[in-house]
């Protein structure tokens, strides 16, 4: 079956670095996303990866690897308004996305 | 760009009425739309995928005489929520696909539905 995995919470400090995990299970593999929710509105859309490796854009980056269905997102500086639930994706070979529970993030001054 | 627009953005109904929500892609033409459904503290739910001009694909578990799904044009789908039940209350959120790059979805601001 098809699976996303990601912790439920997680909290850090403000100003330091974050790593959110996910781990992956899809039929077939058109790529991985990563979407920011904050409480009551909708995703929004923070990085795509399909190849190996690390994607960097500004604070964020996002690392993957096909072989062993594993991403990682990456926030630096951390701010109070990074406060929010962070959806993992894989998109299958039917081009649909295979969305994560979601990971909690609870920054602290 | 690539902004779309969900209407209403909260609404109350009583048991037994019929909702509709309207998803517009504002400013592109949707190749498709997809609505999900989002309880608290859940991830998102797909309910159904839709084209323009053809049936909607509804995922398993989702009644489609219960959840009506049109998608009239390239820029607006609708979702009929018929004879809604207190279960019903949800965060419905949909999103549209341009068809460009990696197939990437934007997302309306979502529809919080309350039956009462």
């Amino acid at each position: 079956g098809q699976n996303i995995d990601q912790p439920t919470e997680m909290t850090a400090t403000e100003g330091a670095i974050v790593q959110i995990n996910c781990t992956y299970q899809t039929s077939g593999f058109n790529g991985l996303f990563w979407y920011q929710q904050h409480a009551g509105e909708a995703p929004t859309f923070l990085s795509y990866n399909v190849l190996d490796g690390l994607e960097e854009k500004g604070r964020f980056s996002s690392f993957l690897s096909r072989s062993k269905g594993y991403s990682y997102l990456l926030l630096k500086e951390l701010q109070m308004k990074d406060s929010a639930s962070y959806l993992c994706a894989g998109m299958d070979s039917n081009y649909q996305l295979i969305w994560g529970a979601g990971t909690k993030l609870i920054i602290k001054p | 760009g690539a902004v779309v627009s969900q209407h209403p953005s909260w609404v109350i109904c009583k048991s037994g009425t019929s909702v509709k929500i309207e998803c517009r892609s504002l400013d592109f033409q949707a190749t498709t739309m997809f609505w999900y459904r989002q309880f608290p503290k859940q991830s998102l739910m797909l309910m159904a995928t839709s084209n323009e001009g053809s049936k909607a694909t509804y995922e398993q578990g989702v009644e489609k005489d219960k959840f009506l799904i049109n998608h009239a044009s390239l820029t607006l789908s609708t979702l009929t929520v018929t004879s809604a039940h207190p279960e019903d209350s949800s965060f419905y959120i949909c999103s549209a696909e341009t068809g460009h790059d990696y197939n990437e979805q934007f997302f309306g601001p979502g529809t919080r539905l309350t039956v009462l």
